[in-house]
């Protein structure tokens, strides 16, 4: 079976300072990671994903996640935080043929 | 850049009536699926389709759920009897050959 941990239920930050979102997964055979925010009453939104290649991913609205295969981490950070930024953020696992896995889910607050 | 629509986007029904919510996935996807979020709370697999069969699906989706691809284009989630703790927002995804899974905007379900 599969699973995804996101081990804080809320992360707060001050704007302008780097943020860090956590995740750990397990999973039987090569994993693709993604992260996905979520705003108030709105769907999933993409951010990144891996697949292969570089550990370290780069997406939408500069985030950027690492993969990490000794740790089973896929870290999800930013240099420098946004109020904007302030979402739900979800991590997903999956191997290629097989359903997502999602975590709990982190509340994100970046303060002025 | 192809997207998958639902709709509606939001749908209020009484309990025990029946609802269908409704998907189009991206044209050339194969691979279909519908996950679940209770408000606040975590994304949840339901069911994921193939080759016009149910190929996985979760303790939730029991008897009451049930999914069709009628036409070739539309991908339904029909509930038969809702229940109030059927509340919640419905996502349909659809993947390709690349493995890329791509999310819906979310239906809002709302059974009173």
């Amino acid at each position: 079976a599969q699973s995804v941990a996101q081990p804080e239920d809320q992360v707060n930050v001050a704007e302008g300072n780097p943020l860090t979102v956590k995740c750990t997964y397990s999973v039987s055979g090569n994993p693709y990671l993604f992260w996905y925010v979520q705003y108030p009453n709105r769907g999933l939104q993409f951010l990144l994903k891996y697949i292969t290649g570089d550990n370290l991913v780069k997406g939408s609205y500069g985030f950027e996640a690492e993969f990490n295969k000794s740790q089973t981490s896929f870290h999800l950070k930013k240099p420098s935080a946004l109020v904007s930024d302030s979402a739900l953020y979800f991590c997903a696992v999956r191997v290629y043929a097989g359903k997502s896995t999602f975590g709990d889910g982190t509340t994100l607050t970046v303060k002025p | 850049e192809p997207e998958v629509t639902q709709t509606p986007s939001h749908q209020v029904t009484q309990m025990g009536q029946e609802v269908i919510l409704r998907c189009v996935p991206i044209s050339n996807h194969l691979y279909f699926y519908w996950y679940r979020q209770i408000l606040g709370q975590k994304v949840e697999f339901l069911v994921s389709f193939y080759n016009n069969e149910i190929s996985e699906k979760s303790e939730i989706f029991d008897d009451q759920f049930s999914v069709e691809r009628p036409d070739g284009s539309n991908f339904t989630l029909k509930i038969r009897s809702t229940k109030l703790e059927d509340s919640a927002m419905y996502f349909c995804a659809s993947r390709g050959r690349t493995g890329e899974q791509y999310f819906g905007p979310g239906t809002r379900l709302t059974v009173t």
